[in-house]
């Protein structure tokens, strides 16, 4: 079965301590891998799409990497605003279209 | 609207009525998905639109629960006799097929 795993569950930095957050999938084929920010009451904002293993993607403080197994968020020198749940979503191959979701990583940035 | 829109934000009622949900997906988006979130919970997948294709209603938990979308835009999300297990936030996305879905900010649906 296909399936998306976030780690860790929940991760607390100091502002300015750079880290990264890990998704992998088993899969029988990838079509595509998504990074989404969740904040506290409110919908999945969309960051990132992957599609193949090399490519990265960058967005100020974030970057997101594919390889074929995994796919990391780095957050370099993280300031409290990035304080969010960060999901991660995979679009399987063989027909179907629906992101499975993994159920996403808690990042507390403390001043 | 430049973005996907949901209402009602918020919704409240009584264990046996019925309730709809209603999505306005970004204008030109051929896909539209309704996912499920509880409490301290991923993201639940329930049913998937794309384009004048048969839905996917894979993730739909129960036949209490049923979903349209007319004239491949607006979409509304049905739930019959409501139980109190249904209570969560249900949230719509769209997309172009093959890119990272746009999510609305959810209806947070309570069944007292």
């Amino acid at each position: 079965e296909d399936q998306v795993t976030q780690s860790p569950e929940a991760l607390r930095l100091q502002e300015g301590e750079s880290s990264s957050l890990n998704c992998s999938y088993t899969v029988s084929g990838l079509r595509g891998l998504f990074w989404y920010r969740q904040d506290p009451g409110k919908g999945p904002e969309f960051l990132f799409t992957l599609y193949s293993a090399g490519e990265e993607k960058e967005k100020e403080r974030l970057k997101a990497t594919l390889t074929k197994k995994e796919s990391f968020l780095h957050i370099t020198a993280p300031k409290p605003e990035d304080s969010a749940t960060y999901l991660c979503a995979v679009q399987f191959s063989g027909g179907s279209y629906i992101p499975t979701f993994g159920r996403g990583t808690s990042l507390i940035v403390h001043p | 609207g430049a973005g996907v829109s949901q209402s009602p934000s918020n919704k409240v009622t009584e264990k046996g009525k019925d309730v709809e949900l209603r999505c306005d997906p970004i204008s030109g988006h051929t896909a539209l998905y309704w996912y499920r979130q509880s409490l301290g919970q991923g993201l639940e997948f329930l049913i998937y639109f794309q384009g004048n294709s048969a839905p996917d209603k894979s993730g739909l938990p129960s036949d209490r629960f049923s979903a349209e979308r007319t004239g491949g835009s607006v979409s509304t999300l049905t739930i019959q006799r409501t139980q109190q297990e249904d209570s969560a936030v249900y949230l719509c996305a769209s997309s172009p097929p093959d890119r990272g879905a746009f999510f609305g900010q959810g209806t947070r649906l309570t069944v007292v």
